[in-house]
């Protein structure tokens, strides 16, 4: 049984460019967070999402940002017109459901932006 | 709102030695703790749990951590330490009553040094 996969697990992008990051989440689980590490921090959440569905992206910044995990295929976070403070590890997590706390994690996405 | 607050952001101690991490914990409810480890340019890997059943967590590695409520503390413990237990402790507050949403309130931290 799989764990959680990201990739690539390391993305290089200069400023301007846009940044995807995917994530596919353990076989069964339908729940998938994005949480980002800044240098020197802990994780901090950015969104959750449902098949199909964004629930909750209080995490998210208002410009630039976005995810998404359609019904096929691993869930996507975007970064448009990246810029240097976007530099981060991004960590996906999935569960199975609302009820079950444990949140598996991938080995995360370092993004640098030059 | 919740949080936690991880008490020491470097700690030290030789190998075969006891571990102390401390964490306090705010919430205003039964809270769900845990504690995760992340090694060098790795993942997060779930050391322990505590959700509302036993205080006393016994988790992976040797690892066990004591819920006390009445301290407002989730500490992580480990008898001996090992070269290999070297990496960052987080101590995770569940926001599982903030709405629809399971989301996951990280510390800031706790960078863990094992000296030979």
């Amino acid at each position: 049984n799989a764990g959680v996969m990201q990739n690539p697990r390391h993305l290089v992008r200069r400023r301007g460019q846009e940044a995807r990051l995917r994530c596919s989440p353990m076989k069964g689980h339908s729940h998938v967070y994005w949480y980002r590490q800044l240098p020197e921090e802990g994780l901090k959440f950015m969104v959750y999402l449902q098949k199909e569905n964004i629930i909750d992206e209080s995490g998210m910044p208002k410009e630039r940002f976005s995810a998404e995990f359609p019904k096929e295929g691993p869930s996507i976070l975007r970064i448009q017109q990246v810029v240097r403070g976007d530099s981060a590890a991004y960590f996906c997590a999935s569960s199975e459901g609302l009820d079950y706390n444990e949140q598996f994690f991938g080995p995360g996405t370092r993004l640098t932006v030059l | 709102a919740q949080s936690v607050t991880q008490l020491d952001s470097h700690v030290s101690v030789s190998e075969g030695t006891p571990v102390l991490l401390r964490c306090n914990y705010s919430s205003s409810y039964s809270p769900s703790l845990f504690w995760y480890v992340q090694h060098p340019n790795k993942g997060l890997q779930l050391l322990l749990k505590y959700t509302s059943a036993a205080t006393l967590v016994k988790g992976i590695n040797g690892f066990e951590a004591e819920f006390k409520k009445s301290e407002t503390s989730f500490h992580l413990t480990k008898p001996s330490a090992h070269m290999s237990d070297a990496a960052e402790y987080f101590c995770v507050v569940s926001d599982r009553y903030g709405g629809a949403t399971n989301k996951l309130i990280f510390g800031t931290g706790t960078l863990l040094a094992v000296q030979p």
